[in-house]
């Protein structure tokens, strides 16, 4: 049980090259989330999905794409990459569900992946 | 974007000494989770409320959701040098899918 996993750990981008960041679960969980954090400003929503077949915008959404074609599966695509995008960014994914007679959910975070954009 | 406000910013403490920091927000929240960030890794999740008034410990650590349902709190007992990072609390309210996470809290450890 790997839990969530990003790929890449890191890149470098030039200003307007595209790229794509995946994240995957494997427990089976209905949400999944895109953040980025930069210093000093916390975790920001960029977008984020309930269901294989949707998204939905968060917060901080202008810039980035998403996709999740597979339940297990959440893809963050920049289109054409900006230094304001250089920022570390986490995939997280959440379950929500009966536990011990009452609904009990929690958010689980990938390692990251820092993206520099020059 | 909304944030909520998480205090104190950061703390230096002597190791065997008991920490506390706390959230509070605009908004009357549904569930409470607290992480902990090390440098280079994603948060970890630590303690989750889902009841105002709840109180939840996890071996040091004890979380408390405000009765109020716009606050939060986490206690650090006997802190020790591996305690040291960064701690957020983040916060979903009801009808919607989405957390919203405070700024966090910097934890230095002096041994």
């Amino acid at each position: 049980n790997a839990g969530v996993t990003q790929t890449p750990k890191f890149r470098v981008l030039k200003t307007g090259q595209s790229m794509t960041l995946l994240c995957a679960q494997d427990m089976n969980h209905e949400y999944m989330y895109w953040y980025r954090q930069d210093p000093g400003m916390g975790l920001r929503l960029i977008h984020y999905s309930v269901g294989e077949g949707t998204t939905a915008k968060g917060e901080v959404p202008d810039g980035y794409n998403v996709s999740r074609l597979k339940k297990q599966n959440f893809l963050l695509g920049l289109e054409s990459a900006a230094p304001s995008q250089t920022s570390v960014y986490f995939c997280a994914s959440s379950y929500k569900g009966l536990a011990g007679g009452r609904i009990e959910e929690t958010q689980y975070f990938g390692p990251g992946t820092r993206l520099l954009v020059l | 974007g909304q944030q909520l406000n998480q205090s104190p910013q950061s703390m230096f403490i002597q190791e065997g000494e008991d920490v506390s920091m706390n959230c509070t927000s605009s908004s009357i929240f549904n569930t409470w989770l607290w992480y902990k960030q090390e440098p280079g890794e994603g948060p970890v999740l630590l303690i989750a409320l889902y009841k105002a008034g709840e109180l939840t410990s996890n071996g040091r650590l004890t979380a408390q959701f405000g009765i109020t349902r716009k606050d939060s709190f986490l206690n650090i007992s006997a802190s020790i040098p591996s305690d040291v990072g960064i701690y957020f609390c983040a916060g979903r309210t009801s009808g919607t899918y989405k957390y919203i996470f405070g700024t966090g809290t910097r934890l230095k450890v002096l041994a």
